[in-house]
């Protein structure tokens, strides 16, 4: 039990385009999830926390324009990336919340890769 | 500010060999400290746990302990396997947690094992 799934695990797009990545919980309630992106050789960075019903929280230098976060449901959480550009190509990985244990299980990433 | 220092690897070992990945951390007040690990094409999974100075936490063979004298929970293992090759990530989150869950984590840069047989 316990798994969280991203999709799409990889995608390319051109630049200017939008691409939307959804997170499952597939088997729990998940309150919160969160939001990392991962650059090569680096740390895991938090972008924002999603709250199911209500706006999500931005770190500091995230682009809430750019990165816009729903979490529509206890088992959904969709992270859109608006206008992507070359920067933005990245490996993002969300987490969720097991809202019984407040556990935080993770899934297995996506890559983006913007032309 | 908070901070997660983890050796870089990659790191290249034998079976059976004795392994540690060292972690120091920076923070104020009393975080809680993680090891997670990355097999290939999945997620992380929290691999152990420790929310206060001097807790040990083990899981599958592997330990850490707490050491604020320090500021370290270095990972170690005392027999590798080629099933242990993954990245391993330190992690903290700036206020403990009661429950051993974990909010707003601050990862290292994560480490890279490969065992070989």
């Amino acid at each position: 039990g316990a798994v969280v799934s991203q999709h799409p695990s990889w995608v390319i797009c051109k630049s200017g385009t939008s691409v939307k990545i959804e997170c499952r919980s597939l088997d729990f309630q998940a309150t919160t999830m969160f939001w990392y992106r991962q650059f090569p050789k680096q740390s895991l960075m938090l972008m924002a926390t999603s709250n199911e019903g209500s706006k999500a929280t931005y770190e500091q230098g995230v682009e809430k324009d750019k990165f816009l976060i729903n979490h529509a449901s206890l088992t959904l959480s969709t992270l859109t990336v608006t206008s992507a550009h070359p920067e933005d190509s990245s490996f993002y990985i969300c987490s969720a919340r097991r809202d019984v244990y407040n556990e935080q299980f993770f899934g297995p990433g996506t890559r983006l890769t913007v032309l | 500010g908070n901070s997660v220092t983890q050796m870089e690897g990659p790191v290249t070992l034998s079976e059976e060999a004795f392994l540690t990945i060292n972690c120091t951390y920076t923070a104020t007040g009393y975080p809680s400290l993680f090891w997670y690990v990355q097999y290939p094409g999945e997620g992380l999974q929290l691999l152990l746990k420790a929310t206060k100075a001097d807790d040990k936490g083990s899981n599958k063979g592997f330990e850490a302990t707490y050491r604020k004298e320090t500021t370290s929970f270095h990972l170690e293992k005392g027999s590798v396997q080629v099933s242990d090759s993954a990245v391993y990530f330190c992690a903290l989150n700036p206020r403990r947690t009661t429950q051993g869950g974990s909010e707003k984590l601050v990862f290292g840069k994560g480490t890279k094992l490969t065992v070989n047989p």
